[in-house]
């Protein structure tokens, strides 16, 4: 069946636009999450769904970062002001997480985020 | 909250021969361990994992081990092929939250 898709694949910004990234999870997953991948490094949670409970923002670095989930499905990440240090690919997964196991989490191809 | 250091950061190794990716976890609590594999341009691939109830997994050319008293966990890639070159990542979480991610191992196969 179908991944999780990601668009767009490649965003060029300006400093101090906002841009929003979208994130379709594979269906019937009920578990979302947001990672951000910079140049060299490991992938950085930032925010996580999980049904209908309140989302787990721990991750997020700063309040231009917030992100919605609609619907229980599709997700948007949204980045105000951009910066520099915002330049990063950014992933998310989707899982399907039931009773008391953590399942696997699929990753979508990312979004490569450059702002010039 | 949870750390996972992850070594070594660069490994190449002649074709055929095997390949070890060491993770340490700092949360007793972590209780899932996935390994994913990273090839260019796209998202990471679940490779294998392993919950903290089994001390080994293994899949055809890979397994992996889990120390949890030393709380560590290792991957093994045996036989190695050229198509097994790419990033790879340990991972450690608790139940029901996010996955904490080593920084990633550049594996390079040669033939």
């Amino acid at each position: 069946g179908a991944g999780v898709s990601q668009s767009p694949s490649n965003k060029v910004t300006e400093k101090g636009k906002d841009v929003e990234l979208r994130c379709d999870p594979i269906s019937g997953h009920t578990a979302l999450y947001w990672y951000r991948q910079s140049l060299g490094q490991g992938l950085e949670f930032l925010i996580y769904f999980q049904g209908n409970s309140a989302p787990d923002k721990s991750g997020l670095p700063s309040d231009r970062f917030s992100a919605e989930r609609t619907g229980g499905s599709v997700s948007t990440l949204t980045i105000q002001r951009t910066q520099q240090e915002d330049s990063a690919v950014y992933l998310c997964a989707s899982s399907f997480s039931s009773g008391g196991r953590t399942d696997t989490q699929y990753f979508g191809p990312g979004t490569r985020l450059t702002v010039l | 909250g949870e750390n996972v250091e992850q070594h070594p950061s660069t490994l190449s190794v002649q074709e055929g021969d095997s390949a070890v990716i060491k993770c340490t976890y700092s949360d007793s609590a972590s209780n899932y361990f996935p390994w994913y594999k990273q090839e260019l341009g796209k998202g990471p691939q679940l490779i294998i994992d392993i919950r903290s109830n089994v001390g080994e997994k293994k899949d055809q050319r890979i397994a992996v081990t889990l120390n949890k008293t030393a709380k560590h966990f290792s991957l093994h890639i045996t036989e190695t092929q050229p198509e097994d070159s790419a990033v790879y990542f340990c991972a450690a979480s608790v139940y029901q939250t996010a996955l904490i991610f080593g920084k990633g191992t550049t594996l390079s196969v040669s033939s």
